[in-house]
């Protein structure tokens, strides 16, 4: 049962656009939402986080929106670089099951020179 | 600071074989520590977590173990190989008790089975 879903798996986006990234979640009882990076065999890095008490959280380019109603996340990328092409998961956790994190099956974005 | 060390990078083994994959963890004290396996064009799979040394929860029933014999050291482990494990093995940790911290993740290892 896949409890956080990424419906796009692909995204590409012009150089100085602005990059969306969306993710789905259905367990009301998430409380914290992450965004990760992963690089061609490479772990995925840590990019930017939310808590369920917030719905924006930003960091330099990068701005994670809660859509707590709508059981939804994304992730603005703003302007959009070259150097952002990775492939992006989306995950959460529920601190009541504590020690788990549930992964998306990732967006690959392509930033277009 | 905190790393996270796994080993080794990529790894070519014949159907049949044993399997020992190792993770480390500098700079911090009982972890929480997971193995997830990502598959060709998949997302990331939890296989295995643990709380404390010699526990151990799995979470997809395989012919894969996973052992944490020493606080900051866990181990995936197989004694037979199979085709199906194929893929792109990912060890990480977290900080205990449960806070709004991220999981840290090492660099895989590659595991090609023939």
């Amino acid at each position: 049962d896949q409890q956080v879903k990424q419906n796009s798996p692909s995204l590409s986006v012009q150089e100085g656009r602005i990059s969306i990234l969306n993710c789905d979640y259905t367990n009301s009882m998430f409380d914290y939402f992450l965004w990760y990076k992963k690089y061609p065999a490479e772990g995925p890095t840590f990019l930017i986080s939310i808590s369920s008490i917030k719905d924006k959280n930003e960091d330099g380019r990068f701005t994670v929106f809660l859509n707590k109603s709508a059981k939804h996340l994304s992730l603005h990328i703003v302007p959009s670089q070259p150097g952002d092409s990775a492939v992006y998961f989306c995950a959460a956790r529920a601190l009541n099951t504590g020690n788990q994190f549930y992964f998306g099956t990732g967006t690959s974005l392509t930033v277009i020179p | 600071s905190q790393t996270i060390h796994q080993w080794p990078a990529t790894l070519v083994q014949p159907v049949g074989s044993p399997l020992s994959l190792e993770c480390t963890v500098e700079g911090t004290s009982n972890p929480n520590l997971y193995w997830y396996r990502q598959a060709a064009g998949r997302g990331l799979q939890l296989l295995f977590y643990s709380v404390g040394i010699g526990q151990i929860s799995s979470e997809v029933p395989q012919n894969l173990s996973a052992s944490r014999p020493q606080d900051r050291q866990f181990i995936l482990s197989s004694k037979k190989l199979l085709l199906s494990d194929s893929g792109f093995y990912l060890c990480a940790w977290s900080v205990q008790p449960n806070s709004n911290q991220p999981q840290h993740f090492g660099d895989g290892t590659r595991l090609s089975i023939l």
